[in-house]
């Protein structure tokens, strides 16, 4: 079955403690790419990638950092994660620019 | 201003209903419009893509863009209990970023 998976689903940890959120797609996609989404805010992309070694920041990038050493991972790391990152974090591939976004099914995120 | 604008809703009708989302944007420069659906606690689920002004059938689903209006539609017709989700739009630029910019979502209820 194609699809994106994230690990893991949920998720309380303390401020100040390095995390990574693991996402894989078995869909061969170039792109992958990582939102959060708020009430009010929506969704939101914090990092994107276009290929292998090639990210970019989103809109909210601050605090967080990713990296593609191989097409089908995508990981999100929290390297010293606070209060307002708590969120509901998704992570997404695409077969190429403009096609729509296949999504995993999400990691809630908690800071205390 | 938000780039793009959607009535969160919550929108309650009863089942058979046609049910109509909107969404309005204020950059020209979109040339991708996409129609997601959001069942609680899962991931976006793409539902409708489109390239041009105008309209495009699925089934029961029917988007329309007017890009003169900067304005875009999703029609549901004889809308199912099965449809009770958040639905929400997004646009692309095109080009090589392939970034998403979602609307905040709109929550739909149908009523058996």
């Amino acid at each position: 079955e194609a699809q994106v998976t994230q690990n893991p689903r949920y998720l309380i940890t303390v401020t100040g403690k390095k995390l990574t959120v693991t996402c894989s797609q078995n869909m061969n996609h170039e792109y992958m790419s990582w939102y959060r989404q708020d009430p009010g805010l929506g969704l939101r992309q914090i990092y994107y990638s276009m290929n292998v070694e090639v990210t970019d920041k989103g809109d909210v990038p601050e605090g967080y950092k990713v990296s593609r050493k191989e097409k089908r991972n995508f990981p999100l790391i929290l390297e010293s994660p606070s209060p307002n990152q708590t969120s509901l974090y998704f992570c997404a591939s695409s077969r190429a620019a403009s096609y729509g976004y296949t999504f995993g099914s999400g990691t809630r995120l908690t800071v205390v | 201003q938000k780039e793009v604008e959607q009535d969160p809703g919550p929108l309650s009708v009863p089942e058979g209903a046609i049910v109509s989302l909107n969404c309005t944007y204020s950059n020209s420069a979109f040339q991708y419009f996409m129609w997601y659906r959001q069942y609680s606690r899962k991931g976006p689920e793409l539902l409708m893509y489109t390239y041009s002004s105008g309209n495009k059938e699925d089934g029961r689903f029917t988007a329309q863009v007017d890009k003169s209006s900067k304005y875009i539609s999703l029609f549901i017709r004889d809308s199912q209990p099965s449809d009770s989700a958040t639905y929400l739009c997004a646009m692309n630029y095109g080009g090589a970023t392939n970034k998403l910019i979602f609307g905040t979502g709109t929550l739909l209820a149908v009523q058996p």
